[in-house]
């Protein structure tokens, strides 16, 4: 299965402020989508990263908030702008094979709080 | 949409007994995964059902997927203290995302 590298694996920010998660795979991925877990909370799906186009975004997430860029194969990053104390989250990316069978690889992920 | 419900929320378990959880969609899935989060860690897959009353085995774990496929449980034998975590399962309904069940937390009582 793929490795994926998350950067940064924590940070405390400043409300207003943006912050850019990365994730760098080992290898060539179809699929990449970006979570949130909340603490103590299942991960919900914020949207998958399309190589070369815009990212398809889940019901109540909005490009605006979490733009996310993916240039090839291998990286995207994941941007939470303007935080909020709401946004303190965990941030994962993950990766999978078309058809989602095998199982997704998911990132160590990264634990965000605003103050 | 699709919803994927888990139940029991929360599983305190004495070690060495066993136990069921269980998962159960509003929607056919074309195959159900289970996955474990270690408290402070990410979610790591564990296994998928693809067909219809399947039942799989990895050493103390067994995972069915109903014949409906609607419904899947993972039951754990001889509970140790390294099987606590949260068990979550996902299912994609369509398509290539991942759907994941509210979670069970395992806690192991020495």
């Amino acid at each position: 299965s793929a490795v994926i590298s998350q950067k940064p694996s924590r940070d405390i920010c400043q409300r207003g402020t943006s912050l850019t998660i990365q994730c760098q795979v080992d290898s060539q991925v179809t699929m990449m989508f970006w979570y949130r877990q909340q603490p103590g909370q299942s991960l919900t799906l914020i949207a998958t990263a399309n190589q070369g186009s815009e990212a398809t975004y889940e019901s109540g997430f909005v490009i605006d908030k979490f733009p996310i860029s993916r240039p090839n194969l291998t990286f995207s990053t994941l941007t939470v702008s303007n935080m909020s104390p709401e946004d303190s989250s965990i941030y994962l990316c993950s990766v999978g094979r078309a058809g989602g069978y095998y199982g997704y690889t998911f990132g160590s992920g990264t634990r965000l709080t605003v103050v | 949409g699709q919803q994927v419900m888990q139940i029991p929320q929360y599983q305190h378990v004495q070690e060495g007994e066993d136990f069921t959880t269980y998962c159960n969609s509003s929607t056919t899935l074309s195959n159900i995964q289970w996955y474990k989060q270690r408290p402070g860690g990410h979610p790591v897959f564990l296994i998928q059902l693809v067909k219809s009353g399947e039942v799989k085995k990895q050493k103390r774990l067994t995972f069915q997927f109903g014949e409906a496929k609607k419904n899947s449980s993972l039951h754990i034998t001889a509970t140790q203290t390294t099987d606590v975590g949260t068990y979550f399962c996902a299912g994609p309904p369509a398509g290539n995302k991942l759907t994941f069940g509210g979670g069970t937390r395992v806690l192991v009582k020495p």
